[in-house]
This record gives C-alpha cells, sequence and structure tokens, in this order.
C-alpha cells in the first residue's frame, strides 16, 4: 500500500502554465526527494529535503522549485512550463531504523506533458 | 560519484526460464546496493537491499541478489519467471557515507513471453 501520494498522475499543459505537482507522505520520514525519469533513462535526483525549511538542488539542473513547510509535504513548482519539462516526476521518501538505512519509498510518479 | 551499469537495456525470456539482470557499480566504497521494479504507470517498489552481512539477499516474488565486492556487482537472478514479472528493473547504489544520495541504473526491461 502506498504510503506516499502523487497527485496529479496525468497531467497535459500548455506551454508557459505555473503548475505544481503535489507529494505528500503519512510516514513522518524527515527527508524526501524529486527524481525526474526519461524512458530508457536513469533517475535523476533533482531535488531533496532533509526536513521541514530544508531544501537542496540535486545532481541534475533543474528549473523547478520545491519547498518543505511541513514534515509530510513537499511540492515541486514549474513557474513557466516548457515542452523540455516533458517527463515522469517521481516523489520519493527515505528513513533509518537504528543502524539500518532502508531505502526508498516511492510514489506512483505524475507523467507531465506540456504542448 | 557512483555510476550503475545496468549491461542489458531490455531481457527478454520465456516463462519459467531463470533469469540473471546484471548491475555493476563504479566505486569500491562501502555501498548499500537496491533492485527496485516498476511495473507499467507505477512507482518503483523495493524488491530487495543490500546493507551488509551475508552477500546473499533474497527479497520479494522469489528474486534474490548477491553481491560481489571484487567485481563490484550486484546481478539480480531469479530460478523461474513468471508472466507478472514482466517489469522494468532499477539497480541503485548508495555510499555509506551519503546516504541522502541514491545513482540509479538506466533500468532494464524484462519482458517474460508464454
Amino acid at each position: 500500500e502506498a504510503d506516499i501520494y502523487q497527485t496529479p498522475r496525468y497531467l497535459v499543459i500548455g506551454t508557459g502554465k505555473k503548475i505544481t505537482l503535489e507529494c505528500s507522505q503519512t510516514m513522518g520520514h524527515d527527508k524526501m526527494y524529486w527524481y525526474q525519469q526519461d524512458p530508457g533513462m536513469e533517475l535523476h535526483l533533482i531535488h531533496y529535503s532533509y526536513g521541514v525549511n530544508s531544501t537542496e538542488k540535486g545532481d541534475l539542473s533543474s528549473e523547478s522549485t520545491v519547498s518543505r513547510i511541513r514534515t509530510e509535504h513537499f511540492p515541486l513548482t514549474l513557474e513557466s512550463a516548457r515542452p523540455s519539462h516533458t517527463s515522469q516526476y517521481l516523489c520519493a521518501s527515505s528513513a533509518w531504523g537504528g543502524q539500518s538505512f532502508y531505502g526508498y519509498t516511492f510514489g506512483s510518479g505524475t507523467r507531465l506533458t506540456v504542448v | 560519484a557512483q555510476s550503475v551499469t545496468q549491461l542489458d537495456s531490455q531481457v527478454p525470456v520465456f516463462e519459467e526460464a531463470p533469469v540473471e539482470l546484471r548491475c555493476n557499480y563504479s566505486s569500491s566504497v562501502s555501498v548499500y546496493l537496491f533492485w527496485y521494479v516498476q511495473y507499467p504507470n507505477q512507482g518503483l517498489q523495493l524488491l530487495l537491499k543490500y546493507l551488509s552481512g551475508s552477500t546473499l539477499v533474497k527479497g520479494i516474488n522469489g528474486f534474490e541478489a548477491e553481491f560481489n565486492k571484487s567485481q563490484t556487482s550486484f546481478h539480480l537472478r531469479k530460478p523461474s519467471v513468471h508472466i507478472s514479472d514482466t517489469a522494468e528493473y532499477f539497480c541503485a547504489v548508495s555510499d555509506r557515507g551519503n546516504f541522502n544520495k541514491f545513482y540509479f541504473g538506466s533500468g532494464t526491461k524484462l519482458n517474460v513471453k508464454p
């Protein structure tokens, strides 16, 4: 069962529009991430957060921005969408248990198409 | 930074046959290793992970993987596949010193034929 939720699942939007992709998790994880996934390519980290009011850019340059005002919520915003932003965006969270790292829990993704 | 190589972009296999999906990573520093599966139009689901201890790890759906430090590999295996195993499989590596960042391979599409 998914404990991390992304909305919308699919979005088709015109060039120049502002969009926000939502991501929420109910597990109380401190760390959250946004990945961009293109067909046949590896996932690329675009943003991550260690906790409330903490955000960092990832390895792949992105024109998007993120915010982390609440632990459970990590939205991603594109101020002006372009066709080059067409991709799948995956949100994830992670936690430690004792001395072990249990990996990421992923949402189902948002497939964005900019026309 | 790590790089992760999945040598096969697509693997076709017949139902009930064995399969191996290959994964190699670049750095010999201590790592955590993971395999994820992605079914069509879904997010990634954890199959199995290696954190420490036994180099042979077992995961869900009958999959297992073996960590080979000298060859920097973490190949995924299943002795008998089912149609329902058709999906894309991603190998991921995280440095123990920087577990906040995962490095993913480009994925292997497993196509199980009847």
